[in-house]
């Protein structure tokens, strides 16, 4: 059965300190992968998605870049964070040739201080 | 992608079925609806999805309306474990890399 990780659970940065956020799926090959970031309530905002390696389309301009250095591995990444870089990052995969169902990470809590 | 229009809460009692009600007034004939649902702090969760005709799972059921303008979600007997976010999603199958686009969505509360 195919399984998706996210690491860290929870994570507390100083604004303007560097992020790399990683997400790997297991049981599958050549998934399209998302990163998806939820501010304070509800509302998932897309920020980029990957359909192969090395393919990264972003959705929004903002202070965060996405790579995808193996088939089944996503980083989010941050050069220098901002107080409104925090929030909940959720990863997700989709199976090629299926229903075109999104499976969800656990996702990481980003709290920039 | 077609917009989505769905109630901000709704409350349900425990045991009894929850109708979730999504207006997508503007669908293409080519798009489908998808449910999902975000329990607090855990990532979102696939339910059920549609094109035309009505779809039970072991989880809900999905009644679209015969002119595909608008569908209800039924959770036919809720539980406090029910109690979440729900989002309506209109889109084509695999459009533009398989991305979704959430709205606000519908957050039930199942009381006891």
């Amino acid at each position: 059965s195919q399984t998706i990780h996210q690491w860290p659970a929870t994570l507390v940065q100083p604004v303007g300190s560097p992020l790399s956020l990683e997400c790997t799926v297991e049981g599958t090959s050549n998934p399209n992968l998302y990163w998806y970031r939820q501010a304070a309530g509800r509302g998932l905002q897309l920020l980029f998605y990957s359909i192969g390696i090395g393919q990264i389309s972003s959705e929004v301009p903002q202070n965060l870049s996405a790579s995808r250095p193996q088939d089944r591995q996503f980083i989010l990444s941050s050069k220098k964070l901002l107080l409104s870089d925090s929030g909940f990052y959720l990863c997700a995969w989709i199976k090629r040739g299926s229903t075109d169902t999104q499976y969800f990470g656990p996702g990481t809590r980003l709290t920039v201080l | 992608d077609a917009k989505t229009t769905q109630p901000p809460s709704m409350d349900c009692a425990e045991g009894r079925a929850a109708n979730l009600p999504c207006n997508h007034s503007t669908i293409s004939g080519n798009e489908y609806v998808y449910w999902y649902r975000q329990i607090h702090s855990q990532g979102p969760q696939y339910i059920i999805h549609g094109l035309k005709n009505n779809e039970t799972n072991e989880m809900a059921s999905l009644i679209i309306t015969e002119d595909r303008k608008s569908s209800t979600l039924i959770l036919p007997h809720a539980t406090l474990r029910d109690t979440a976010v729900y989002y309506c999603i209109v889109r084509v199958h695999y459009n533009q890399g398989g991305k979704l686009i959430f709205g606000q969505g519908t957050e039930l509360s199942v009381k006891p």
